[in-house]
């Protein structure tokens, strides 16, 4: 259980187009997921928090114009890329937790990652 | 603010040597403490993890204990092997459930 899936894996574009990355979870229902990027050999930046419904909160320098992220149902968020750029070539993770109705959040499962490359 | 830090890397061992990865924290009360595991082009992994003082977290041959006293939670292992060789990340979580991951530590296993 607690699978987390990520598409697409892989995705090359050219400077200027948008990319929309999916993150489900494919057996459980996922009140919170969580945007991260990763740049070689470094830890994970948190991006955004996003809650089913509800609009998607951004850490501290993170453009939100830039980096959409939709949380439309339990199962499902995206992170759409827009006008990307080569600085924006990384390795982006999600993943999901549920939140129980005590407002506890338990674990993050993550998903495998989505390796963006911007010519 | 609530920090995580690791050793530093990498960490070059022989095949059934003993591994431990330093992990210390900073926090606000007494938060899960989790260690994760990458390996190559791939997401994290749970290994392990601990939610309260003296807690073991325990799975595939690797360790931790949650030592409130020393704001500790090392990663140990008896016998490392090849397949042992990723990235190693530890963490704490926050109210929310957001996670403060520590820089990686990553663990080359020679034969």
């Amino acid at each position: 259980g607690a699978v987390v899936s990520q598409h697409p894996s892989r995705v090359i574009c050219k400077s200027g187009t948008s990319v929309k990355i999916e993150c489900r979870s494919l057996d459980f229902q996922a009140t919170t997921m969580f945007w991260y990027r990763q740049f070689p050999k470094q830890s994970l930046m948190l991006m955004a928090t996003s809650n089913e419904g509800s609009k998607a909160t951004y850490e501290q320098g993170v453009e939100k114009d830039k980096f959409l992220i939709n949380h439309a149902s339990l199962t499902l968020s995206t992170l759409t890329v827009t006008s990307a750029h080569p600085e924006d070539s990384s390795f982006y993770i999600c993943s999901a937790s549920r939140t129980a109705t005590t407002g506890r959040v338990y674990e993050q499962y993550f998903g495998p990652g989505t390796r963006l490359t911007v010519t | 603010g609530d920090s995580v830090t690791q050793m530093e890397g990498p960490v070059t061992l022989s095949e059934e040597a003993f591994l431990t990865i330093n992990c210390t924290y900073t926090a606000t009360g007494y938060p899960s403490l989790f260690w994760y595991v990458q390996y190559p082009g791939e997401g994290l992994q749970l290994l392990l993890k601990a939610t309260k003082a003296d807690d073991k977290g325990s799975n595939k041959g690797f360790e931790a204990t949650y030592r409130k006293e020393t704001t500790s939670f090392h990663l140990e292992k008896g016998s490392v092997q090849v397949s042992d060789s990723a990235v190693y990340f530890c963490a704490l979580i926050l109210q929310g459930g957001k996670l403060i991951f520590g820089q990686g530590t990553e663990l080359s296993v020679k034969p």
